[in-house]
């Protein structure tokens, strides 16, 4: 089991605004990174830190953290989007780093 | 910019040695940590460890007793090793380059894994 709790699976309609969630411990003192995957291919980050997108990372793509619980939101998502998203960030203990279980999203 | 590329064998025997080396391109190794990812089929991401330049390792509590993470500067690469394995540690192993941020007070708040490999499937199986 991991650290890091994500929701299995998430659906939102398409413009629609989605919030996927990633609740641990550790997110009480540290940031989460976020990544994408799509079937195939390797993950890409999307988030990480407070708030910062890497370049290329459409604008529509935000995080941010309350309490123990890191959230990526997709305002307005579109069809391109449906992948898994990953959260990231150091455990409990602070040594090591865990990722979340993932969650599914489908872009209906 | 930066490249990282995997590469090693496909297939390995139960109870041998996985040996995996990522090769750094458009950038020197000599900086920030590097890292090894594995996803098995249909799962998720699981960190095995990181490696910094200078030879400074952390490992998955849940891996350590057999893995080893190195670094070697001359040739811009950095290499995992993972023994005694089994159809468990069937997977797609990535390598990634990780950067690690730090609050004003010069406490660890953050971290990035990016770039990443694009990964190579290793099977494990008599």
């Amino acid at each position: 089991s991991s650290e890091l709790t994500q929701d299995p699976a998430v659906s939102v309609a398409l413009g629609q605004t989605v919030r996927i969630t990633c609740q641990g411990d550790s997110l009480r003192n540290y940031y989460a990174s976020w990544y994408q995957q799509k079937p195939g291919q390797a993950p890409v980050l999307v988030i990480y830190g407070k708030n910062n997108r890497p370049s290329g990372i459409p604008d529509r793509f935000s995080g941010s953290r309350s309490g123990n619980t890191a959230s990526l939101t997709i305002t307005g998502a579109q069809a391109e989007d449906e992948a898994d998203y990953y959260c990231n960030s150091r455990d409990s203990s602070g040594y090591h780093l865990v990722f979340g279980g993932g969650t599914r999203l489908t872009v209906l | 910019q930066v490249q990282l590329q995997e590469s090693g064998p496909g297939m390995v025997k139960p109870s041998e040695t996985l040996s995996l080396t990522c090769s750094v391109s458009g950038g020197s190794i000599n900086s920030d940590y590097w890292g090894w990812i594995r996803q098995a089929p249909g799962q998720g991401l699981e960190w095995i460890g990181y490696i910094y330049y200078s030879g400074t390792t952390s490992y998955n509590p849940s891996l350590k007793s057999r893995v080893t993470i190195s670094v070697d500067t001359s040739k811009n690469q950095f290499s995992l090793k993972m023994s005694s394995v089994t159809a468990a540690d069937t997977a797609v192993y990535y390598c990634a380059r990780e950067v690690d941020y730090y609050d004003t007070r010069g406490y660890y708040s953050y971290n990035r894994f990016d770039p990443w490999g694009q990964g190579t499937l290793v099977t494990v199986s008599s």
